[in-house]
C-alpha cells in the first residue's frame, strides 16, 4: 500500500514555543491530507482538512491561529502548533488519500506514524 | 450528521478463537464506504478491511471478514483464528465518496494466549 511518513515521531518543547510536524506522502500525490488529534484510548478527532494550494478547512472548535496548516506541495503538509501550552500535549496523526486505481470518491486513506507532542 | 457507534469499549478473545466486533452507523446517504482500522500499540493506523455500500457481498481479507447489513446499518468485524498480533484498538469508520471520515470510539481487543 501507499506510504505516508510523519515527522517527528515525538517532540518535547517548552511552553510558548512553536512546533512543526510534517506529513509526507512518499509514493503518491495527495491533494488532500487530514490532521487528527488523539487522546489516550480515545478516537481520532479530525482537526482540519489540508488542501494543496489553498487554505485548510478547519473543524468547528479548532483554533486556526493555534494550529497552522500548510499544504505547499502535492506530497507535503505541515502542522505548526504555535505558542504551545501543556494542554496542547497530545498525539497528532495525519492521513492522505490515495486515489490511484480507485473508483471516483473511493480513494484509500493511509496514515502517518503519528507524532507525540509533550509541552512542558 | 453521520455517526458511528461501537458499543464494545473492550473485548477479549482466546488465541485461535473467533471474535466479532460490533459497529452501527447512522446515515441518510445511499452511497458510502465503511472501514475497519487497526491501531496497535505502535499507534500506526492500519486499514483492515473496507466495504462499499453498493456491494451486497461481504468483504473478506484472510482471517478478517465483515457482516454488512445495510438496512440495519450494521457493520461488524469478525476475526477468525485470533493471533496475539491482533491485539489492538479497532476503529470502525464511515465516509461518503470523497468526503471526510467519521470514526467510532474504538474497541480495545485483548488476545489471551
Amino acid at each position: 500500500g501507499a506510504v505516508v511518513s510523519q515527522h517527528p515521531s515525538w517532540v518535547i518543547c517548552k511552553s510558548g514555543t512553536s512546533v512543526k510536524i510534517e506529513c509526507r506522502s512518499l509514493d503518491f500525490q495527495a491533494t488532500t491530507m487530514f490532521w487528527y488529534r488523539q487522546f489516550p484510548k480515545q478516537s481520532l478527532m479530525l482537526m482540519a482538512t489540508s488542501n494543496e494550494g489553498s487554505k485548510a478547512t478547519y473543524e468547528q472548535g479548532v483554533e486556526k491561529d493555534k494550529f497552522l496548516i500548510n499544504h505547499a506541495s502535492l506530497t507535503l503538509s505541515t502542522l505548526t502548533v504555535t505558542s504551545a501550552h501543556p494542554e496542547d500535549s497530545s498525539f497528532y496523526i495525519c492521513s492522505a488519500r490515495d486515489w490511484r486505481g480507485q473508483p471516483a470518491g473511493g480513494g484509500e486513506l493511509f496514515f502517518g506514524e503519528g507524532s507525540r507532542l509533550t509541552v512542558l | 450528521a453521520q455517526t458511528v457507534t461501537q458499543s464494545q469499549p473492550e473485548m477479549s478473545v482466546q488465541e485461535a478463537e473467533t471474535v466479532t466486533l460490533s459497529c452501527t452507523y447512522d446515515t441518510s446517504e445511499s452511497d458510502y464506504y465503511l472501514f475497519w482500522y487497526k491501531q496497535p500499540p505502535s499507534r500506526q493506523m492500519i486499514l483492515v478491511i473496507r466495504q462499499e455500500a453498493y456491494k451486497q457481498q461481504n468483504a473478506t481479507e484472510n482471517r478478517f471478514s465483515v457482516n454488512f447489513q445495510k438496512a440495519a446499518k450494521s457493520f461488524s468485524l469478525k476475526i477468525s483464528d485470533s493471533q496475539l498480533g491482533d491485539a489492538a484498538m479497532y476503529f470502525c469508520a464511515y465516509r461518503i465518496p470523497a468526503g471526510k471520515s467519521t470514526f467510532g470510539d474504538g474497541t480495545t481487543l485483548t488476545v489471551k494466549p
